[in-house]
């Protein structure tokens, strides 16, 4: 069975410093990995997604994350972080292999970027 | 383009009573995705179509969760007989198809309350 963790309830940060989002997964054969953000009263919005190739996936409003194999992560980076960025963000993991179509979604990590 | 639509927004109801939620997805996309997303749980997986297969209904939580989609198109998730636990945003998203790791694009939700 596929899932993913996100260690992190909370993570605060000041503007202008730079922002990291852990996930690991879990997966019995190879990930496709996906980051989405919640701002308030709306639904997810698509940021980011490794499939294949460079390990280095850049997204979304200056997001980017990095697929690590050996330690199973997918760290969401931002090099320097907004008051705007403040939000739920959800890491999410689909398995190759398993013939599903469903993504296993980590519990979020609230981002509070301090002015 | 337009992206997947819900409605209603907010739905507030009686304990034992009926709801309809309905879903609108991006034109042209195959696959149709249900999510359920609730303080206690984070965010679970309900159903799945995937154009004139049979859907996969493994994530529903009980008999009283059904979903049908008409046309290929729209689609309704129906609880019968809400109980309070049933209280949380319903996600639809759709993909392309499922035959690739297409990404799954969310609606705003539709916020339940069960009284």
């Amino acid at each position: 069975a596929q899932s993913v963790a996100q260690p992190e309830d909370q993570v605060n940060v000041a503007e202008g410093n730079p922002l990291t989002v852990k996930c690991t997964y879990s997966v019995s054969g190879n990930p496709y990995l996906f980051w989405y953000v919640q701002y308030p009263n709306r639904g997810l919005q698509f940021l980011l997604k490794y499939i294949t190739g460079d390990n280095l996936v850049k997204g979304s409003y200056g997001f980017e994350a990095e697929f690590n194999k050996s330690q199973t992560s997918f760290h969401l980076k931002k090099p320097s972080a907004l008051v705007s960025d403040s939000a739920l963000y959800f890491c999410a993991v689909r398995d190759w292999g398993e013939g599903n179509n469903r993504l296993a979604f980590g519990k979020g990590n609230q981002v509070v970027v301090i002015p | 383009g337009a992206g997947v639509s819900q409605s209603p927004s907010n739905k507030v109801t009686e304990k034992g009573k009926d709801v309809e939620l309905r879903c609108d997805p991006i034109s042209g996309h195959t696959a149709l995705y249900w999510y359920r997303q609730s303080l206690g749980q984070g965010l679970e997986f309900l159903i799945y179509f995937q154009g004139n297969s049979a859907p996969d209904k493994s994530g529903l939580p009980s008999d009283r969760f059904s979903a049908e989609r008409t046309g290929g198109s729209v689609s309704t998730l129906t609880i019968q007989r809400t109980q309070q636990e049933d209280s949380a945003v319903y996600l639809c998203a759709s993909s392309l198809s499922s035959g690739r790791p297409d990404t799954q694009y969310f609606g705003p939700g539709t916020r339940l309350t069960v009284l």
